[in-house]
């Protein structure tokens, strides 16, 4: 079974940091690109960041670029998301998802069931 | 970065009947190699987004036949031919042709 299980999220306080991980299973890992999308509470989607098959390739969302980086394991089938100067606009949800494509295209097949950052003090 | 709007941002539908949904993206999708990158979520309450139409008109895996994408472009439209209790929930449209990566603003629908 495909499955995408993030962790890592929690309570941190504004300025401070947090990595969250990405552990992928049921797949050939080092294939395709992964990504981060983003719910704040009660609002929509925010593409955060992606990476290619390879790490050739990385992107970021302009709110999150300079502070956050997106880095995988291929050998271990992890990806993760170092967040750095936490604010209060990054508490949201935090999904882990899986592009159909060895490059970022869109096609998001799979997606974890997310993990809650809560910036505040 | 690429804008993309929806319309309408919410919907209140009878069941069995049809609902449409559009999207328009302020730059083409269509990338030189014939593809365009417009696909639709939905996000059902409590649950992950899950993927409903790649590259505009292809149904996912598992996704009922009710569903159609169409459009070229920058004017998409997701239709649903009869709407049922399990379709509620917020869809999104998002563009994949260039990073950042974006999506609309969602449309909720729900059941009358």
């Amino acid at each position: 079974e495909v499955q995408l299980v993030e962790s890592g999220g929690g309570l941190v306080q504004p300025g401070r940091s947090l990595r969250l991980s990405c552990a992928a299973s049921g797949f050939t890992f080092d294939d395709y690109a992964m990504h981060w999308v983003r719910q704040a509470p009660g609002k929509g989607l925010e593409w955060v960041s992606g990476i290619s098959w390879n790490s050739g390739r990385i992107g970021y969302a302009d709110s999150v670029k300079g502070r956050f980086t997106i880095s995988r394991d291929n050998t271990k089938n992890f990806l993760y998301l170092q967040m750095n100067s936490l604010r209060a606009e990054d508490t949201a949800l935090y999904f882990c998802t899986k592009d159909d494509y060895y490059d970022s295209s869109g096609y998001y097949s799979v997606w974890g069931q997310g993990t809650l950052v809560t910036v505040s003090s | 970065d690429i804008v993309m709007t929806q319309t309408p941002l919410s919907l209140s539908v009878t069941p069995g009947q049809p609902a449409s949904i559009s999207c328009k993206s302020s730059q083409s999708l269509l990338h030189s190699n014939g593809k365009t990158y417009l696909y639709w979520y939905l996000q059902k309450p409590g649950q992950s987004p899950q993927l409903l139409i790649y590259e505009v008109s292809g149904r996912f895996s598992g996704v009922p036949d009710r569903f159609s994408g169409s459009g070229s472009g920058t004017d998409f439209t997701l239709k649903i031919s009869r709407v049922e209790a399990e379709d509620v929930g917020v869809y999104y449209c998002m563009q994949g042709l260039h990073l950042p990566t974006t999506f609309g603003q969602g449309t909720k629908v729900e059941i009358k």
